[in-house]
């Protein structure tokens, strides 16, 4: 099993442009999670899915945020317009019939 | 307001068992308890979770106190490669639909 796969690991862009973060979750798991995590607030539930149906975005910080999760292989997270305050690692996870989430590696994103 | 207290920081000697404190006095009936760690750079790894009875699995073991009001994550060997943040989170039911991680535990195990 390759877990959880994220692209691309690092991003580094200008602040104004679009971003836009993707994951593959492990196959078989019916629930996605993206996390975003920074020195100051250290790690955030954004939002998630269950079977490709966003359940919760409360953690979303603003209409700059968006997230869509076309089918059970793919996710995207997308940033638009990106400012310097977006800077973090974003972490995606998924979930099966267990109790755990298994997170991938991360992308480490810095908008300039 | 922060649903568990964890030191910030923690040495442990190679070889030697480290044991984990977590403070959880208001948790609720229904919550469990998880403990996922982040080593550097990576994402966070589950370790173990309960309810109330004591657990222990390939990993760890988690002791959780007869008044559910705090619990104690043990490894029983620690090794250079337990060097980590670890997390205890409090969350509603076994779904771990929703985790809450705060500052955590520092753990260095030293050679």
């Amino acid at each position: 099993d390759a877990g959880v796969i994220q692209s691309p690991r690092h991003e580094v862009t200008e602040m104004g442009q679009e971003v836009t973060l993707r994951c593959k979750p492990i196959s078989g798991h019916d629930y996605l999670f993206w996390y975003r995590q920074t020195m100051m607030r250290g790690l955030e539930l954004l939002i998630y899915f269950n079977n490709n149906v966003p359940i919760d975005d409360s953690g979303m910080p603003e209409d700059r945020f968006s997230a869509k999760m076309p089918n059970a292989s793919f996710s995207t997270l997308k940033i638009q317009p990106s400012e310097p305050r977006d800077s973090a690692v974003y972490f995606c996870a998924s979930r099966g019939t267990s109790y755990e989430q298994y997170f991938g590696p991360g992308t480490r994103l810095t908008v300039t | 307001d922060a649903k568990t207290t964890q030191p910030p920081s923690m040495d442990c000697a190679e070889g030697r068992a480290a044991n984990l404190p977590c403070n959880h006095s208001t948790i609720s009936g229904n919550e469990y308890v998880y403990w996922y760690r982040q080593i550097h750079s990576q994402g966070p790894q589950y370790i173990i979770h309960g309810l109330k009875n004591n657990e222990t699995n390939e990993m760890a073991s988690l002791i959780i106190t007869e008044d559910r009001k705090s619990s104690t994550l043990i490894l029983p060997h620690a090794t250079l490669r337990d060097t980590a943040v670890y997390y205890c989170i409090v969350t509603p039911g076994a779904g771990s639909y929703q985790l809450t991680f705060g500052k955590g535990t520092k753990l260095s195990v030293i050679p």
